[in-house]
């Protein structure tokens, strides 16, 4: 059972470059969130999507873009990489209410 | 706009002591999550809080709800060196989408 799966794990990229980090889940949840975690700010929602087809903003939306691309599947896109987009990101995804949500292994990106 | 706040943000205590995690939002919440997350780990489900009054133990720890307070706490008891680790308490808006916010964090150190 692999749960949620977030690739890539690591990635370094220059300033001004693109990127998209890719999340699946295998435990058909309606619920999937990008978070973003960097040191003393805890984890900042960056978009989630509650059901396939609909996207909508978290705290920290700027200079990203998400798609929600099926059920199962729900990816975050850098267009423009920036040095504060240096973070741990993390794609979770959620059942029904009142179940637990469920966190990917994490992507460390470093711009540069 | 919901807005989560845990205290302590950092806690040493000694093993064998007991101590309380404390976290407070600031709109109506049906649902509150506790987890905990090891360094350069994913985040851990420890508990589901889904209504006022409801308490959960497991092992060491204990979280109840107070939905009327708007505040949940996460209880330690007897601590051991197993326990230090960062816990995070994340809340869902009442009869809203599904937008999970975080709390910074607290992070427990455990002195042997």
């Amino acid at each position: 059972n692999a749960g949620v799966t977030q690739t890539p794990k690591f990635q370094v990229l220059k300033t001004g470059q693109s990127m998209t980090l890719q999340c699946a889940q295998d435990m058909n949840h309606n619920s999937m969130y990008w978070y973003r975690q960097d040191p003393g700010m805890g984890l900042r929602l960056i978009y989630y999507s509650a059901s396939e087809g609909t996207t909508d903003k978290g705290e920290v939306p700027n200079g990203y873009n998400v798609s929600r691309l099926n059920k199962r599947e729900f990816s975050l896109r850098l267009e423009s990489a920036a040095p504060s987009q240096t973070s741990v990101y993390f794609c979770a995804s959620g059942g029904a209410s009142g179940n637990t949500i469920y966190f990917g292994e994490g992507s460390w990106l470093t711009v540069v | 706009e919901l807005k989560v706040e845990q205290n302590p943000l950092f806690l040493s205590m000694q093993e064998g002591k007991n101590y309380t995690i404390y976290c407070n939002y600031s709109t109506t919440s049906d649902r509150l999550y506790w987890y905990r997350q090891d360094p350069g780990k994913s985040l851990e489900s420890l508990f589901v809080l889904l209504s006022n009054g409801a308490v959960k133990q497991e092992g060491r720890l204990m979280a109840s709800l107070d939905t009327k307070a708007r505040l949940s706490t996460l209880h330690i008891t007897a601590a051991v060196h197993d326990l230090s680790a960062t816990y995070f308490c994340a809340v869902v808006r009442m009869n809203r989408d599904d937008k999970i916010i975080f709390g910074k964090g607290t992070r427990l150190h455990i002195l042997p």
